[in-house]
């Protein structure tokens, strides 16, 4: 079992609507990170987290500690958000403090 | 926030050749990170590129096959030696913020090997 569990795999949406997705992880953690990536293959950060709520424009990000879980919600879904969505954890390894990523939420927004 | 170039974008090898990637930083970072993204995987750590010391590579991973030099705080080349097809990746360029906890990654340096 992967440390960091996404959910779902792909998504389709339309134009407009609200998107979830979701993140489980399973290892302590000192941060959360929601990412995108663009079919191009570079990588932005969206949010880091290690309690409650943050919001930027359309976005929102929420943890959960105590159940190991995030989600990133999208409001006013538009075709500019499609990308893949990736979350990661900072945990602390072997003394040092890594990253560890989940496989992606590809995320599809049609007009 | 920090600005990472990475190059080249893109190259197609063949087998048995090798590539290296060069990424820039626009201002002094501590620790770089060299990361792998199979197709349909998620990002694995190569290798965090120290300045003055040899690279920290992670399991499964050496470096006669991923070779890294860091000459500056802005700088650091990672070499994909004697390529395969496996070797075919988005290989990204990372850091994290002196100040924050916020990761920072270069566009990426999509290899194709034939």
């Amino acid at each position: 079992k992967n440390e960091v569990e996404q959910s779902p795999q792909n998504l389709t949406a339309q134009e407009g609507e609200f998107i979830t997705i979701n993140c489980s992880y399973s290892v302590g953690i000192s941060a959360l990170h929601w990412l995108q990536q663009h079919p191009g293959g570079g990588i932005v950060s969206l949010f880091m987290l290690s309690s409650g709520k943050k919001k930027h424009g359309r976005l929102i990000a929420t943890i959960n500690i105590q159940e190991k879980h995030s989600s990133l919600h999208i409001t006013a879904s538009h075709p500019r958000d499609s990308a893949v969505y990736i979350c990661a954890v900072r945990s602390p390894q072997g003394g040092s403090e890594k990253l560890v990523f989940g496989k992606g939420t590809k995320l599809t927004v049609n007009p | 926030s920090a600005v990472i170039s990475q190059k080249p974008s893109r190259d197609i090898c063949q087998r048995g050749t090798s590539l290296t990637i060069q990424c820039q930083v626009d201002s002094q970072v501590t620790m770089m990170f060299w990361y792998r993204q199979q197709p349909g995987q998620s990002l694995t750590l190569i290798a965090t590129a120290n300045q003055g010391s040899e690279a920290t590579y992670e399991s499964g991973f050496v470096i006669d096959k991923f070779p890294i030099s860091r000459p500056n705080l802005t700088f650091s080349t990672l070499t994909v030696s004697n390529l395969s097809p496996e070797d075919s990746s988005i290989y990204l360029c990372s850091l994290k913020g002196l100040h924050t906890d916020t990761q920072y990654f270069g566009p990426g340096t999509r290899l194709t090997v034939l």
